[in-house]
């Protein structure tokens, strides 16, 4: 079964400032992709950034990056130079290893920008 | 590009009283599509997803339904709303490339 785990229910950074929005996740499937979700106030969600797991890179998308450690199974976001409008709910994903391509979404982490 | 449109955004019901939530998706044809339900300050739950018309898969037991009518409409119903049926609730839609596209959400709110 698949297991998606935000260990930080909430986060501050200072505007300009990078941080690191954690993620960690438990899949059966050998071949996988992790997924960035944004979600502002208005509720609407907003995709960020993927990872193959089979990439040799990392990936990057703007101001955001993903650190992916396959062997210690995490995926963590990276968003550099903080803006306000970054405050937000983060959810990182992964897809079930069978089905029709939905995914599993972890409990979010709720950034704060402080000016 | 791909849109979802959902209404109605924003919805109040007082229990037992019938829902229908509309998903209708432009831009593409023959899409999975997704209804996932976000309680307060919680992940989202996958409720039924759809690969094409008239079938439909339930994820999770419980007094909502869902149809899909047309190749890009997708209905979310209950006869009876109880109170732990409010909710943002989140139409989706699969790309190729693998991530799910999102509509704006309804909120429900059943007093």
């Amino acid at each position: 079964a698949q297991k998606i785990t935000q260990t930080q229910p909430g986060m501050f950074v200072q505007e300009k400032e990078a941080v690191t929005l954690d993620c960690t996740y438990d899949t059966s499937d050998p071949s996988y992709g992790l997924f960035w979700y944004k979600q502002p106030s208005s509720g609407e969600m907003i995709f960020l950034i993927y990872q193959g797991s089979y990439d040799q890179q990392n990936a990057t998308e703007g101001r955001y990056s993903l650190n992916f450690q396959k062997a210690r199974k995490s995926a963590n976001l990276v968003i550099s130079a903080s803006q306000l409008g970054d405050s937000a709910m983060y959810f990182c994903a992964i897809p079930p290893p069978t089905g029709a391509n939905n995914l599993f979404f972890g409990t979010g982490t709720r950034l704060t920008v402080i000016p | 590009s791909q849109t979802i449109h959902q209404w109605p955004a924003t919805l109040v019901q007082p229990v037992g009283s019938p829902l229908s939530l509309e998903c209708t998706v432009e831009g593409t044809s023959n899409p999975n599509l997704y209804w996932y339900r976000q309680a307060a300050g919680r992940g989202l739950q996958l409720l039924f997803y759809s690969v094409g018309i008239g079938q439909i898969s339930s994820e999770v037991p419980q007094n909502l339904s869902a149809s899909r009518p047309q190749d890009r409409q997708f209905i979310l119903s209950s006869k009876k709303l109880l109170l732990s049926d409010s909710g943002f609730y989140l139409c989706a839609c699969g790309r190729v490339t693998g991530e799910l596209f999102f509509g704006e959400g309804s909120r429900l709110t059943v007093l």
